[in-house]
C-alpha cells in the first residue's frame, strides 16, 4: 500500500527556476528519503532526512521534514534540464524491518 | 552506479512460464529488498531479506518466492506469470535493515505475453 502522496503529481519548470516537491505520508516514521527516477530507469537515492531532523541540505536539494504535519517538501534550487525525472519520497516506518514505502511521484519536467 | 547489479535488464515471456530474477547487492551489505513497480501499483515492497535469512514480506503473491545465499546475492522466482506481472522488478541493498540508506539496482523489466 502506498503510504505518502506526492504533490504535484507532475510540474514544469524553466531552466534556472526552483522545484518543489510535496510529500505527505500517513504513518510516525523513523527516517523519510527522497529518490530520483529517470524514465525507466533505477532510482538514484538523493537524500535522507531523520525523523529528528527538520531540514537537511544536499549541493541544490533542501528537505524539510514536518513530523507534526506529517509531511515533507524537497526543493531543488536553479534546476537544470538534467533534473527532468520522477522524484518519489519513501518512509521507513517506525518498527519497520527496514522496507521503505513509496509515494506515487512527482513527475518533473525542467525545460532548456 | 550505485554498487547493485541485477540480471537479465530485460526478459520477455508467456503467460504460466516461470522466471528468476537475480541480484548482487553492493560489497559489503547484507540486507537485500526486492521492489515492483507498475503503472497501476506503483513502486511496491515484495521481501526482505538479511544476511541470508527472510526479514519481511510486503504484498508478495504466492507465486513469487525468493533467497539470498550465503555469497549474499539473491534470486526472486516469478512463477505461473499473469500479464499483470509484467513491471519493473528492483533489488535494492543496505549495509543492515532498519535506518539505513537503500541503494538500488538498475531493474529487471519484465514483460509477459
Amino acid at each position: 500500500s502506498q503510504q505518502g502522496e506526492e504533490d504535484p503529481q507532475a510540474l514544469s519548470i524553466q531552466e534556472g527556476e526552483n522545484a518543489t516537491m510535496n510529500c505527505s505520508y500517513k504513518t510516525s516514521i523513523n527516517n523519510l528519503q527522497w529518490y530520483r527516477q529517470n524514465s525507466g530507469r533505477g532510482l538514484v537515492h538523493l537524500i535522507l532526512i531523520r525523523s529528528n531532523e527538520r531540514e537537511k541540505h544536499s549541493g541544490r536539494l533542501r528537505v524539510t521534514l514536518d513530523t507534526s504535519k506529517k509531511s515533507s517538501s524537497l526543493l531543488i534550487t536553479a534546476s537544470r534540464a538534467a533534473d527532468t525525472a520522477s522524484y518519489f519520497c519513501a518512509t521507513l516506518e517506525g518498527g519497520s524491518q527496514g522496507n521503505l514505502i513509496f509515494g506515487k511521484g512527482t513527475k518533473l519536467s525542467v525545460k532548456p | 552506479d550505485s554498487g547493485v547489479t541485477q540480471t537479465p535488464k530485460h526478459l520477455i515471456t508467456a503467460t504460466g512460464q516461470r522466471v528468476t530474477l537475480r541480484c548482487s547487492p553492493r560489497s559489503g551489505d547484507l540486507s537485500v529488498y526486492w521492489y515492483q513497480q507498475s503503472l497501476d501499483q506503483g513502486l511496491q515492497f515484495l521481501i526482505q531479506y538479511y544476511n541470508g535469512e527472510e526479514r519481511a514480506k510486503g504484498n508478495i503473491l504466492e507465486r513469487f518466492s525468493a533467497q539470498q545465499f550465503p555469497d549474499l546475492h539473491s534470486e526472486l522466482n516469478l512463477s505461473s506469470l499473469e500479464l499483470g506481472d509484467s513491471a519493473l522488478y528492483f533489488c535494492a541493498s543496505s549495509p543492515r535493515p532498519e535506518r539505513y540508506t537503500q541503494y538500488f539496482g538498475p531493474g529487471t523489466r519484465l514483460t509477459v505475453l
